[in-house]
């Protein structure tokens, strides 16, 4: 069945840094990948998503490509913000999710 | 944006009696509406997804009689949580999506704390 591995966490980085979180996917046909964030006391928000091989999704800085060779869907950010501190889910047909990554950053 | 509302955000229930979470879109007509449960520091296990007029599809594992869920309309689902234990304390979130196209935007909302004593 489907199913998402998703980088575990906790990663501290200090502001500015370079930020990938990865995630694996298994699944039949070429689903729709998705990264959702958590920030603390809310509920989940959707970051950016991908609906076919090859897209990146992108937003708030944040960027993700759909590869269907490695079936990877890793999440970036060229400099991270303390605002940016939250935890980050990986998910496959918008319904199944990954462990979620908590990241942290440092002023 | 779209919103989704959930309520209670928080609530106690003593073991044995059912208690009932309401999940509304308060903008858009949602067709499928999905119910997860979210255990602390995990992620989100997905239990049933919800289709407006028809039963809900659980997740395998998942009791329905015991998570009964009812999609009576286009904006409200319902997950009642009968003859709850301690171990059905969770944090249920509900989430509901535009259309129901696999792939279009998907709102959540903002969970509700069960605690069962």
């Amino acid at each position: 069945g489907d199913s998402v591995t998703q980088m575990e966490g906790p990663v501290t980085l200090s502001e500015e840094a370079f930020l990938t979180i990865n995630c694996t996917y298994t699944a039949t046909g070429y689903p729709s990948l998705f990264w959702y964030v958590q920030y603390p006391g809310e509920g989940l928000q959707l970051l950016l998503k991908a609906t076919k091989a090859d897209d990146k999704g992108s937003n708030k800085g944040f960027e993700a490509t759909y590869r269907k060779e490695t079936t990877s869907f890793h999440l970036e950010k060229g400099s991270v913000q303390v605002s940016d501190s939250a935890v980050y889910f990986c998910a496959l047909r918008d319904m199944r999710f990954g462990a979620g990554t908590r990241l942290t950053v440092k002023p | 944006g779209a919103v989704v509302s959930q309520h209670p955000s928080r609530v106690i229930c003593k073991s044995g009696t059912s208690v009932k979470i309401e999940c509304r879109s308060l903008d858009f007509q949602a067709t499928t509406m999905f119910w997860y449960r979210q255990f602390p520091k995990q992620s989100l296990m997905l239990m049933a997804t919800s289709n407006e007029g028809s039963k809900a599809t659980y997740e395998q594992g998942v009791e329905k009689d015991k998570f009964l869920i009812n999609h009576a309309s286009l904006t409200l689902s319902t997950l009642t949580v009968t003859s709850a234990h301690p171990e059905d304390s969770s944090f249920y979130i509900c989430s509901a999506r535009i259309g129901t196209v696999p792939g279009n935007t998907i709102y959540f909302g903002e969970g509700s704390w069960l605690t069962v004593v």
